[in-house]
């Protein structure tokens, strides 16, 4: 089975401080992780995916994730944020050998504040 | 064009009524997908069809009834639902080819209300 657990509900950040959305993941081989970002009444929409290779992933709009194999952890980075940043984020995962679903974590809310 | 459409963006109905949610892509995509979506809370897989084939139904009651009729389409067909169906309902879309590292593309969704 595998699982994605995003321990904090709500994060806040002021505009222009650097800003961490955390994820950590379980799966029973190698994943595949994906962060997912959603504004009020939208759908979700991609924002950057870990495949292989370099643990460093930059994704849309100046984000970026970095894979952790020992932490089992992909947290959502961006040095700068923005108060159009704000939404609800979501961090998926799915395992290599496993069926083409999605497991999605239980999202955290980011507030910018101007 | 890289864009998921869904119509209607609202559907209010009754509980004896029959309607339909419809999804299209213009993508290419072969994989397409529908979730159920309650307030403040993540996306709950409910189908997926892989070639215009049902590959996976997640238990879903038999009052919803997924149809691809054909690579571009998907419809979710609604009848007799309950209140507690009430959600926004997403469709999604990603390419089947290349493994399962593929992301997948959302439409805006239907927010569905049961009276």
């Amino acid at each position: 089975a595998q699982s994605v657990a995003q321990p904090e509900d709500q994060v806040n950040v002021a505009e222009g401080n650097p800003l961490t959305v955390k994820c950590t993941y379980s799966v029973s081989g190698n994943p595949y992780l994906f962060w997912y970002v959603q504004y009020p009444n939208r759908g979700l929409q991609f924002l950057l995916k870990y495949i292989t290779g370099d643990n460093l992933v930059k994704g849309s709009y100046g984000f970026e994730a970095e894979f952790n194999k020992s932490q089992t952890s992909f947290h959502l980075k961006k040095p700068s944020a923005l108060v159009s940043d704000s939404a609800l984020y979501f961090c998926a995962v799915r395992d290599r050998a496993g069926r083409r679903a999605l497991t999605f974590g239980s999202g955290t809310r980011l507030q910018v504040q101007p | 064009d890289t864009e998921v459409t869904q119509t209607p963006k609202h559907l209010v109905m009754g509980m004896t009524n029959k309607k339909s949610l419809k999804c299209e892509q213009h993508m290419g995509h072969r994989a397409m997908y529908w979730y159920k979506q309650k307030a403040k809370k993540p996306p709950e897989l409910m189908f997926v069809y892989s070639y215009e084939k049902l590959s996976i139904n997640e238990s879903v009651p038999s009052r919803f009834s997924p149809e691809c009729p054909n690579s571009s389409l998907l419809n979710l067909h609604l009848h007799a639902l309950q209140p507690e169906d009430s959600a926004l309902y997403l469709c999604a879309s990603s390419q089947e080819t290349g493994g399962l590292y593929n992301e997948q593309f959302f439409g805006p969704g239907t927010r569905l209300t049961v009276l």
